[in-house]
């Protein structure tokens, strides 16, 4: 079992629909991130938090340190949007915790 | 030129070839990273380097070998490869190598025939 599992594995949605991704880890962290690959293969990191929520544009993320789960939503949903969605941890491990990284959601947005 | 640059983008070697894929980061950072991106697997660090120094190596086959000669420049060498060793290969930069929100290439995409 991985230390880090994303939910669903792969999603399609329409277009203006709210979509969520969810994160769930099972070791201690310091940081989580969420990063973004788009079919070309580039990785853009969308946002990193040790607690609480964050919001950039219609991207929403939240983390519960408690429950060892972080979900990342999006509003208004475009098929821009479209791309593989990566949550990474760093671990607490060592001095300096290396990344973890889920396997991705696959979100396909149609218009 | 911005960010996180490496070449080539696409890469078709036999197994008794011997190349080498380049990453230049343009952001002034401090630490570097090699990734490998399987299909169907989770993104695995193969190196790291802090200050030029590699600080990391994730028991990665030695038929691939970093070098970083400056905190700008990353590469990976490649010789005597298998045919699973085809992936996605990403180089990231970040100002540290703490805590740090790391900055990816487009990655090279190579296939081992």
């Amino acid at each position: 079992k991985n230390e880090v599992e994303q939910s669903p594995q792969n999603l399609t949605a329409q277009e203006g629909e709210f979509i969520t991704i969810n994160c769930s880890y099972s070791v201690g962290i310091s940081a989580l991130h969420w990063l973004q690959q788009h079919p070309g293969g580039g990785i853009v990191s969308l946002f990193m938090l040790s607690s609480g929520k964050k919001k950039h544009g219609r991207l929403i993320a939240t983390i519960n340190i408690q429950e060892k789960h972080s979900s990342l939503h999006i509003t208004a949903s475009h098929p821009r949007d479209s791309a593989v969605y990566i949550c990474a941890v760093r671990t607490l491990r060592g001095s300096q915790g290396n990344l973890i990284f889920g396997k991705g959601t696959k979100l396909s947005v149609k218009p | 030129e911005t960010g996180v640059t490496q070449t080539p983008r696409h890469l078709v070697m036999g197994m008794t070839n011997k190349k080498s894929l380049k990453c230049e980061q343009h952001l002034g950072h401090n630490a570097m990273y090699w990734y490998k991106q399987s299909a169907k697997k989770p993104l695995e660090l193969m190196f790291v380097y802090n200050f030029k120094e590699q600080t990391e190596n994730n028991s990665v086959p030695s038929r691939f070998s970093p070098e970083c000669p400056n905190s700008s420049h990353l590469f990976l060498h490649l010789h005597t490869l298998q045919p699973e060793d085809s992936a996605l290969y990403l180089c990231a930069s970040s100002q540290d190598r703490a805590r740090d929100t790391q900055y990816f290439g487009p990655g090279t995409r190579l296939t081992v025939l």
